[in-house]
């Protein structure tokens, strides 16, 4: 257990509908990221905040995705419309402020199933 | 731009053998390197970090990787497997230049041990 948390851990939801997934960062982070994973492949960069600002979005979170983090600690990651394209594991990550080459720690993932 | 490959997809060895997953990188930048290991319905766990210290860097659970710059690679390495060592393996590449530092994956060597 790395300390961040994710839920739900698991989705299944029918094409078009809204699903919002949330993610609680180690406590004394500042950094938070979103990452997506599908199947057979590495996860892959979605969006990065610090504290409360998102300061960087992927070409991958198209118009129908949106990140929030109101208070600087946990996080929220919205897909309006989902699609089956949509369907992967939703990975957080948090990150401690000071040197860059601070590890990033993961939570468990969302797994999300589109039918 | 940064990059990572992963040459191999899928490495099969036997209990107590030696293991080899092998990482070449591309970075215009200093980088910082890592080794994840993602088992089964768990989420990613650090093995190892490369942070321009020591270029042969030691890890959890026996694993090493040894950083060289004039090969661009980053290889994963241990003396002995073990059975729990079956899982998948990523290795990341991290710009240190960039405000976010977020990682970017190879995608992933799937490694067997068997009997």
């Amino acid at each position: 257990d790395t300390g961040v948390s994710q839920d739900p851990r698991h989705k299944i939801t029918k094409r078009g509908q809204n699903v919002t997934f949330r993610c609680d960062p180690i406590s004394e982070h500042n950094r938070l990221y979103w990452y997506r994973q599908t199947l057979g492949q590495g996860p892959e960069f979605l969006t990065y905040f610090q504290n409360e600002a998102q300061l960087e979005k992927s070409r991958l979170l198209s118009d129908r995705f949106s990140a929030e983090r109101p208070k600087g600690s946990f996080s929220t990651l919205e897909i309006q419309r989902t699609e089956q394209g949509d369907s992967a594991m939703y990975l957080c990550a948090s990150r401690g402020q000071g040197e860059v080459r601070e590890t990033q720690y993961f939570g468990p993932g969302t797994r999300l199933l589109v039918l | 731009a940064q990059s990572v490959t992963q040459l191999d997809s899928h490495v099969s060895v036997s209990e107590g053998t030696p293991v080899l997953l092998r990482c070449n990188y591309s970075s215009s930048y200093s980088p910082s390197l890592f080794w994840y290991v993602q088992h089964p319905n768990k989420g990613l766990q650090l093995l190892l970090k490369y942070t321009s210290a020591a270029t042969l860097v030691k890890g959890i659970n026996g694993f090493e990787a040894e950083f060289k710059k004039s090969e661009t690679s980053f290889h994963l390495t241990k003396p002995s497997a073990h059975m729990s060592d079956a899982a998948e393996y990523f290795c990341v590449v991290s710009d240190l230049n960039a405000a976010a530092s977020k990682l970017t994956f190879g995608t992933g060597t799937r490694l067997q041990v068997t009997l």
